[in-house]
């Protein structure tokens, strides 16, 4: 069975830094680009970042350049996101997703999603 | 930024309804488009993919049409299980972008 599981989330103040893991397994995790796509509470889905299978090539949304940094590691079938310098509109809930297809980090959308992990940023 | 539109933002329907959902690109997206659908609590679900494939295990009741910058989702006759929010996304440019959302419901 195709499955994602993120975990990492939780309250951080304003300012400070969180890890972001998503586990996959099912399929050949090195085959697929693989995305963080998140949903502020209430509101509508936002793309984050999107990394290469190879982990060569990475895309990140404006809203979070320069915060954020999308990785991977192959051997362990497991994604990251890093995150720094939170502010309160980052407060949502973070989507791990696999790619049905992509060019590089340049994904067409996705067809497998993990249940999500809740980051709140708050004082 | 590509921005997606789509509209209503919510529906109250009866069951056997046909349903359909509009989503409108500011510019010309070919058929890039995919769209997803949300049931309360839960992930997103890919619905339809490449514009007009429907997604693993989805039934035929829902149908696309569109191409450029106006698009439909159409649900023939909804069913319970149907209730949920569904979004467009576009991927023809960077960044991604996903409609804001049409909340079914029954009525």
């Amino acid at each position: 069975e195709v499955q994602l599981l993120e975990s990492g989330g939780g309250l951080v103040q304003p300012g400070g830094s969180l890890r972001l893991s998503c586990v996959a397994s099912g399929f050949t995790f090195n085959n697929y680009a693989m995305t963080w796509v998140r949903q502020a509470p209430g509101k509508g889905l936002e793309w984050v970042s999107c990394i290469s299978g190879s982990g060569g090539r990475t895309t990140y949304a404006d809203s979070v350049k320069g915060r954020c940094s999308i990785s991977r590691d192959n051997a362990k079938n497991t994604l990251y996101l890093q995150m720094s310098s939170l502010r309160a509109d980052d407060t949502a809930r973070y989507y791990c997703a696999k790619t049905y297809f992509a060019l590089g980090a340049t994904p067409y959308g996705m067809d497998v999603w993990g249940q999500g992990t809740t980051v709140i940023v708050s004082s | 930024d590509i921005q997606m539109t789509q509209s209503p933002s919510s529906l109250s329907a009866s069951i056997g309804d046909r349903v359909t959902i509009t989503c409108q690109a500011n510019q010309d997206i070919s058929n890039y488009l995919n769209w997803y659908q949300q049931k309360p609590g839960k992930a997103p679900n890919l619905l339809i993919y490449d514009g007009s494939n429907l997604g693993t295990g989805v039934p035929s009741r829902f149908s696309v049409s569109g191409s450029g910058t106006y698009f439909t989702l159409t649900i023939s006759s909804l069913q319970p299980e149907d209730i949920a929010t569904y979004y467009c996304q576009q991927y023809d440019k960077l960044p991604l972008t996903f409609g804001g959302g049409t909340k079914v419901e029954i009525k």
